[in-house]
């Protein structure tokens, strides 16, 4: 099955600087990668995806890149508010009959204003 | 438009005791549905899937079981709960723009 790894576990950046979320992959079969956002005590909301046949892709300050040969793919965050502080998730999607996520273990952001 | 409805909230259940969560879709017919367990500062973990009525795939040995007796309805259970249940429990369905999921349930077993 698949293994998603995801780096850092924790990361704290100042208001205004940039954070870089870093995850791996196992099966070369998935196709599918979404990036979740979850505040304490509530559910994951999707704030950006990108799939195997793209490289890149940008919304606003958020932007996904995909290395498919490496196996990985991050998260850019630009210009951090104070609000960007959560929890987030990686994941992959098997390309399988049940499509499944496997997700990342998280990183916790702390943006200090 | 498509939603999905997760109840209860929170649950506060002795151990031993059975559980009953139920998972709703709105909007969509024949979805994949999945229930995921997140505990206290943890990832999130896939416990069971379904492609369709009575289909259920299970992720990971444990204490729970999961039924669809409707196209739009998922319905996770356990018999007899334990210690370890404890958690926050998840219902996604995927559709066009990607996974949704249900507010959750906390799950406190004492």
């Amino acid at each position: 099955g698949e293994n998603v790894e995801q780096h850092p576990s924790t990361l704290s950046v100042q208001e205004g600087d940039s954070a870089v979320i870093k995850c791996t992959y196992s099966d070369s079969a998935s196709n599918y990668f979404p990036w979740y956002k979850q505040e304490l005590g509530k559910r994951p909301q999707l704030i950006i995806d990108i799939r195997s046949n793209v490289g890149e892709k940008k919304d606003q300050r958020i932007a996904v890149t995909l290395n498919k040969t490496a196996k990985h793919f991050s998260l850019h965050i630009t210009e951090t508010q104070p609000e960007d502080s959560a929890v987030y998730f990686c994941a992959a999607r098997q390309h399988n009959a049940g499509n499944m996520l496997t997700f990342g273990g998280g990183t916790r952001l702390m943006v200090k204003p | 438009s498509q939603t999905i409805h997760q109840w209860p909230a929170t649950l506060v259940q002795p151990v031993g005791s059975p559980l009953s969560l139920e998972c709703t879709v709105e909007g969509t017919s024949n979805p994949n549905l999945y229930w995921y367990r997140q505990a206290a500062g943890r990832g999130l973990q896939l416990l069971f899937y379904s492609v369709g009525i009575g289909q259920i795939s299970s992720e990971v040995p444990q204490n729970l079981s999961a039924s669809r007796p409707q196209d739009r309805q998922f319905i996770l259970s356990s018999k007899k709960l334990l210690l370890s249940d404890s958690g926050f429990y998840l219902c996604a369905w995927r559709g066009y723009y990607g996974y949704t999921f249900g507010s959750g349930t906390r799950l406190t077993v004492v």
